[in-house]
């Protein structure tokens, strides 16, 4: 079974523009979930799509966006970038059992974003 | 809010020698626990989980055991090899009402000299 993708795996951007990061879920999982990694602030978590829904978010500003689509693929997006977004983004996914916190989370490679 | 401490790294060691990292949680409710692990230019690894009280989990040679009296899930390998080197991360999820969220703590580095 493939594992979780992410596109692009590398980007760079200047201040101000925007971003859209993609990432396929591992077949029949259908709960995806967003992670900044950066080497101050660590593994921290942005929120979870279940079922093309919001599920769960994480104390980032609005400029942090994203969307799931009925195949489970999601896609996050940060508008307006500042020096600050650039970090890691891991993508993470799970089956979505009822209860769901015995789940294991599976992550992607992540996309390197470096905003300039 | 829940929260995860593990050792502050780097942590070097010599190959075969015996490695613990120390990680304690605070959580309400009854967490999963799980270390990952991340390679140089990679995303995380699952490692090994635990679900409830008392369950080791195990992999490679690593095992945590899951302690609820002392908040603790520490991991362990009896003899490390160079190929261990990594950043190995401490986490936990719990049965929040507001979805699933994985609380990571900061991560510890491993370096495994020959």
């Amino acid at each position: 079974k493939a594992g979780v993708t992410q596109t692009p795996r590398y980007l760079i951007k200047t201040r101000g523009q925007q971003v859209t990061l993609s990432c396929s879920p591992i077949s029949g999982h259908r709960s995806v979930s967003w992670y900044q990694q950066t080497p101050g602030q660590g593994l921290q978590f942005l929120f979870e799509y279940f079922s093309e829904t919001q599920r769960n978010k994480g104390n980032f500003p609005g400029r942090f966006s994203g969307r799931q689509f009925s195949n489970s693929r999601s896609e996050m997006n940060v508008s307006t970038l500042e020096l600050g977004d650039s970090a890691l983004y891991l993508c993470a996914s799970r089956v979505g059992t009822s209860g769901g916190y015995t789940d294991t989370q599976y992550f992607g490679p992540g996309t390197r974003l470096t905003v300039l | 809010g829940d929260s995860v401490t593990q050792m502050e790294g780097p942590v070097t060691l010599s190959e075969e020698a015996f490695l613990t990292i120390n990680c304690t949680y605070t959580a309400t409710g009854y967490p999963s626990l799980f270390w990952y692990v991340q390679y140089p230019g990679e995303g995380l690894q699952l490692l090994l989980k635990a679900t409830k009280a008392d369950d080791k989990g195990s992999n490679k040679g690593f095992e945590a055991t899951y302690r609820k009296e002392t908040t603790s899930f520490h991991l362990e390998k009896g003899s490390v090899q160079v190929s261990d080197s990594a950043v190995y991360f401490c986490a936990l999820a719990s049965n929040s009402n507001s979805g699933y969220a994985l609380n990571f703590g900061k991560g510890t580095s491993l370096l495994v000299t020959p």
